[in-house]
């Protein structure tokens, strides 16, 4: 039984459209994150947070903003969504800052701008 | 600054054969913990080692196990009987306890690895 969803999986999208990816979580974990990967660049942090109704900038979060409404829940919003920001997205969970920072991810959600 | 770097970008082994990734890295902190994720052709990333830095032990699991050098910086991993189903790309990572940045982890950029039969 998957602990992190994304949805949706896949999406094509128009440039200056907005584009939302969302993840849950059910493993009760307190720290969700947003990662990008390109081939090449690996795995890029955009945003994370460790608390609902917070977030925090990783290190690419230029274009992107995140949502945290409740502790299972994390959204990646691109209000205006460019062709550079076609990627494949993986939302991740981890526990407290007491315990190791392994993270469990999503399936990752593929997406297109055209 | 915190880094992770693995040079090799692809590697293609023999069936049954053992096989080193390598892994170097780069932190002011005195306590951290190592990780290497798989992730396959499907996309799924699964973690699949870990090594703390306090630990002068090598980690080991199943036909995983890792050559950490802490004073090379370094955290290699070692499949030994390497199958057709170990073919994936491989990311070795870091997280940081102190120096602020939180509970992060910092992804290399990955190595395929293709075992042939």
């Amino acid at each position: 039984e998957a602990a992190v969803t994304q949805s949706p999986r896949s999406k094509v999208a128009v440039t200056g459209g907005k584009v939302t990816l969302s993840c849950h979580q059910t493993n009760n974990h307190d720290y969700m994150y947003w990662y990008r990967q390109d081939t090449g660049h690996g795995l890029r942090l955009i945003h994370y947070s460790y608390v609902a109704d917070s977030t925090e900038k990783g290190d690419i979060p230029d274009g992107y903003k995140a949502s945290r409404p409740s502790q299972e829940n994390f959204s990646l919003i691109l209000e205006l969504a460019s062709l550079s920001q076609t990627a494949v997205y993986f939302c991740a969970s981890s526990a407290g800052t007491g315990g190791t920072g392994q993270l469990y991810f999503g399936e990752g959600s593929k997406l297109t701008v055209l | 600054a915190q880094k992770v770097t693995q040079t090799q970008t692809s590697i293609s082994v023999m069936e049954k054969t053992t096989v080193t990734m390598d892994c170097v890295y780069e932190t002011q902190d005195s306590s951290y913990f190592l990780f290497w994720y798989k992730q396959t052709a499907s996309g799924e990333i699964v973690f699949l080692i870990r090594q703390d830095s306090y630990k002068k032990e090598n980690a080991t699991v199943g036909h995983y196990s890792l050559n950490f050098q802490k004073p090379k910086s370094s955290i290699g991993l070692i499949i030994t009987a390497t199958q057709i189903e170990d073919s994936a790309v491989y990311f070795c990572a870091m997280r940081t306890i102190y120096g602020g940045s939180g509970n992060k982890l910092i992804f290399g950029t990955g190595t395929l690895l293709s075992v042939k039969p």
